[in-house]
């Protein structure tokens, strides 16, 4: 099935680094969001954002929604250890499923 | 409880063998979701429920699978003949009627041997 293009699959970064990641579509989408995976869970919402050009805040979390409605980032600053862990963006057309990316794996190093 | 629940946690099968995995949503909730997640990919949608009666199946890959959700509330994900390609993490999502936001579960890991 359609997945969204994520990058980077997996980051390194040392604690208290500032880390951005980011998804691309060929595919026009209304709702962009982004979850956080841990190991034998579900994903849970961090952030979703409902219009072109929005850049929503959530605690050290900032996501943004694409002009052209195809893209979406999202910026985490200050990591700390708990942050690890696997981030999916996910997109939503006018049907309700969700189309989600393939994942970053992040690791924070003390 | 107060999330989404799903059972088993784990399932082992053997090639060709049926298996049922179950979800129960948050209370009140009318829509549910099952996805399909493979080791490092993303979840890959299934089929959605609005109440009892599946709005949405295009994800199915094939006619073994199947679901249900006879009284609007718990789903069951059926899949028939299972082959070892079957093998993934089956999540399970819901939301409540209004709200954009779905609740995802633990999900169940499929083993087929």
């Amino acid at each position: 099935g359609q997945q969204l293009n994520q990058s980077p699959q997996s980051m390194f970064i040392q604690e208290g680094e500032d880390v951005s990641m980011n998804c691309t579509s060929s595919s026009i989408f209304n709702t962009w969001l982004w979850y956080k995976q841990d190991p034998g869970e579900g994903p849970v919402l961090l952030i979703a954002l409902y219009k072109a050009g929005e850049l929503t805040s959530n605690g050290r979390l900032t996501a943004q929604f694409g002009i052209t409605r195809k893209d979406s980032f999202l910026n985490i600053s200050a990591s700390i250890p708990s942050d690890v862990g696997i981030y999916f963006c996910a997109g939503r057309s006018t049907a309700r499923q969700l189309t989600f990316g393939s994942g970053t794996q992040l690791t924070v190093l003390p | 409880g107060a999330g989404v629940s799903q059972t088993p946690s784990n399932k082992v099968t053997e090639k060709g063998k049926y298996v049922e995995l179950r979800c129960d949503p948050i209370s009140g909730h009318t829509a549910l979701y099952w996805y399909r997640q493979s080791l490092g990919q993303g979840p890959e949608f299934l089929i959605y429920f609005q109440g009892t009666g599946a709005a949405d199946d295009s994800g199915l890959p094939n006619d073994r699978f199947f679901a249900v959700r006879p009284e609007g509330s718990v789903s069951t994900l059926k899949i028939q003949r299972t082959e070892r390609g079957d093998s993934a993490v089956y999540l399970c999502a819901s939301r409540s009627g209004a709200a954009d936001t779905q609740y995802f579960g633990p999900g169940t890991r499929l083993t087929v041997l």
